[in-house]
């Protein structure tokens, strides 16, 4: 059984801070590693797709990093702000269309 | 342009009961997908139509049937709600190609006393 793991699952931080999380994914099979946002009443928004090794992406104060050889993601938030309080979801795709979602990252950001 | 949709919002059922939760995205969508969101767990797949015409099991099927009416609409049934179906049901649709990107409709809660 596949399986993507998040840590931490949950965070706490002041206006300002830098934060990252990371999703852990098995390495073998790798097509896709997907990040999306989740604020709370509302449904996930995609913020990244990723697909080579090495591969970094940027989104404003949000980056991602990928490595499919060791199967982990990092993604950093430089500088939060409340409005980045969200839970964040990473999902894995081996290369059909069954995407395997983590159970996310929530991320309090503190004013 | 409204995205994904999803009908209803929320439904209380009594166990035993049927009901079918409505998807339909305007995107031109060849993909679409049900999943279940509990807490604690990351989403996990009901079902999906990789294209128009057909449909296969997720990771957790059992108690639930889709019908992919047409290209813009996927539809979930329940066929006779238990307790252990209580959950948020997202649909979520993508364009042609395994890694793309999904985009998400605002969920159903569904209660099952």
């Amino acid at each position: 059984i596949l399986n993507v793991e998040q840590s931490p699952q949950s965070l706490h931080v002041q206006e300002g801070d830098s934060t990252n999380f990371t999703c852990s994914f098995p390495s073998s099979n790798f097509y896709a590693l997907h990040w999306y946002r989740w604020e709370t009443a509302k449904s996930p928004e995609a913020l990244f797709v990723m697909t080579l090794n090495g591969d970094e992406k940027k989104k404003g104060r949000i980056s991602a990093t990928l490595n499919t050889k060791e199967g982990y993601s990092y993604l950093y938030i430089k500088g939060s702000q409340p409005e980045d309080s969200a839970t964040y979801l990473c999902a894995f795709n081996t290369g059909g269309f069954k995407t395997i979602f983590g159970a996310g990252t929530r991320l309090f950001v503190k004013a | 342009n409204a995205g994904v949709t999803q009908t209803p919002k929320f439904q209380v059922l009594k166990t035993g009961q049927s009901m079918t939760l409505q998807c339909a995205q305007d995107m031109n969508h060849n993909s679409m997908y049900w999943y279940r969101q509990d807490p604690g767990m990351g989403l996990r797949l009901i079902y999906y139509s990789a294209s128009e015409g057909t449909t296969d099991k997720g990771e957790v099927p059992n108690g639930y049937n889709v019908s992919r009416l047409n290209k813009r609409e996927f539809s979930l049934r329940l066929e006779s709600a238990a307790p252990s179906q209580t959950s948020v049901y997202f649909c979520a649709s993508s364009g042609i190609g395994q890694m793309e990107t999904q985009y998400f409709g605002p969920g159903t809660r569904l209660l099952v006393l």
